[in-house]
């Protein structure tokens, strides 16, 4: 069965600092994966995805930035955090053989900027 | 308007209570649509996925308004265990990836 890995689970991190939010996924080869942040107040927000290695999609302009280094690697990261960068982040891939829409998530980061 | 916009509650009902939600698309080329149910700090999980003709999962019964451009979810006979924010999520066309509304959150009451 597939199992998506986050890490790390929580972490508190000083404005200006940099930060690095790691995915795997296991049981399922070349998934479409997602990168989403929930912010107090705001909702599931999209924020990367990727069809593939080395292929990454933006939804919304920030000083964040993605890569997908490995089929099964996702990785969020930003050179400078912000305030508002605060929030849960949530990896996410489609089930094999399921539809688009039928998201499973990893147990997601927590992340909290000071 | 926002994509997908829902009442963001709290509703709170006695155990035993039928409780429905609603959420409006604003795409009315929406093709996908889906219920996440999200316990505090915790990731979404499918709930169920709505299809054009309704459909029923035990307590659970989903239904699409493509005339009125929404969707529902009505929870028959509320369990403590159902207390939790339910999220719907769009997919407005093609490849294009879920858009989720902000949660309606329920909280059953003893």
């Amino acid at each position: 069965s597939q199992t998506i890995h986050q890490w790390p689970a929580t972490l508190v991190q000083p404005v200006g600092s940099p930060l690095s939010l790691e995915c795997t996924v296991e049981g399922t080869s070349n998934p479409n994966l997602y990168w989403y942040r929930q912010a107090a107040g705001r909702g599931l927000q999209l924020l990367f995805y990727s069809v593939g290695i080395g292929q990454i999609s933006s939804e919304v302009p920030q000083n964040l930035s993605a890569s997908r280094p490995q089929d099964r690697q996702f990785i969020l990261s930003s050179k400078k955090l912000l305030l508002s960068d605060s929030g849960f982040y949530l990896c996410a891939c489609p089930p094999s053989g399921r539809v688009a829409g039928e998201l499973f998530f990893g147990e997601g980061s927590r992340l909290t900027v000071l | 308007r926002k994509e997908v916009e829902q009442d963001p509650g709290p509703f709170n009902v006695p155990e035993g209570a039928t409780v429905a939600f609603n959420c409006t698309y604003s795409n009315s080329a929406s093709q996908s649509f889906f219920w996440y149910r999200q316990d505090c700090r915790k990731e979404p999980k499918l709930l169920m996925s709505v299809y054009s003709s309704g459909n029923e999962d035990g307590r659970f019964t989903a239904q699409l308004n493509r005339a009125s451009q929404y969707i529902s979810l009505l929870i028959r006979d509320s369990k403590l265990s159902d207390s939790a924010t339910y999220l719907c999520a769009v997919i407005s066309s093609g490849n294009t990836p879920l858009v989720f509304g902000k949660g309606t959150r329920l909280s059953v009451i003893a």
